[in-house]
């Protein structure tokens, strides 16, 4: 089944303890991206990846690393929490970041840093 | 920057059409979108609308794009209890690299 996957789906976390939220597609997308939702301000882009290897950041990269070593994977770095990152986060991907392609979701990550 | 605008509520009785609006900044926008979010999911995509057309129609849901005012709608007829979610608008920006969300519109639907 072609698909996104997230793990984990929900973290409790403490402040500045670092932490990586992992984000998998097998339909070999070349496009991947983050996002954060947050209550009225719907979703805002943190990163998003073009290509292996090629990693650019969104509107609100600030305190948050990817990486993309391989194409199907692009992990989130959290490397010093702070309560401010308290959101749910989506992962996604597109066959390629132009176009009209579709862009499939992941099923979200609920984050709490306290 | 570009900025997507959509108001946040939106309710209506089963059996009515809903009209979900949004406006946008960017005039140089190459497709506009219509994601829906249930709860607890993801978003899927519902369906998107290319900057040279004016209409689109599927099934129950129709797509209206004024280009001179940045006005987009999202028309459902006949709404459900199944059609209740978040609808998100979005646009792909002009350097075509990434979708610009609004801040969704949470539809309920009165019996």
């Amino acid at each position: 089944e072609a698909q996104v996957t997230q793990n984990p789906r929900y973290l409790i976390t403490v402040t500045g303890k670092k932490l990586t939220v992992t984000c998998s597609q097998n339909m070999n997308h070349e496009y991947m991206s983050w996002y954060r939702q947050d209550p009225g301000l719907g979703l805002r882009q943190i990163y998003y990846s073009m290509n292996v290897e090629v990693t650019d950041k969104g509107d609100v990269p600030e305190g948050y690393k990817v990486s993309r070593k391989e194409k199907r994977n692009f992990p989130l770095i959290l490397e010093s929490p702070s309560p401010n990152q308290t959101s749910l986060y989506f992962c996604a991907s597109s066959l390629a970041g132009q176009g009209t392609y579709e862009q499939y979701f992941g099923p979200g990550t609920r984050l709490t840093v306290t | 920057g570009e900025d997507v605008e959509q108001s946040l509520f939106l309710s209506v009785r089963e059996g009515d059409s809903s009209v979900i609006n949004c406006t946008y900044t960017d005039s140089s926008s190459t497709y506009l979108y219509w994601y829906k979010q249930e709860p607890g999911a993801g978003l899927q995509l519902l369906t998107y609308i290319f900057s040279n057309m004016d209409m689109k129609q599927d099934q129950r849901l129709t797509v209206l794009l004024n280009k001179k005012d940045k006005h987009l709608s999202l028309r459902i007829a006949d709404t459900q209890t199944g059609d209740s979610a978040i609808y998100f608008c979005a646009e792909r920006d002009s350097s075509a690299s990434k979708i610009i969300f609004g801040s969704g519109t949470r539809l309920s639907i009165r019996p």
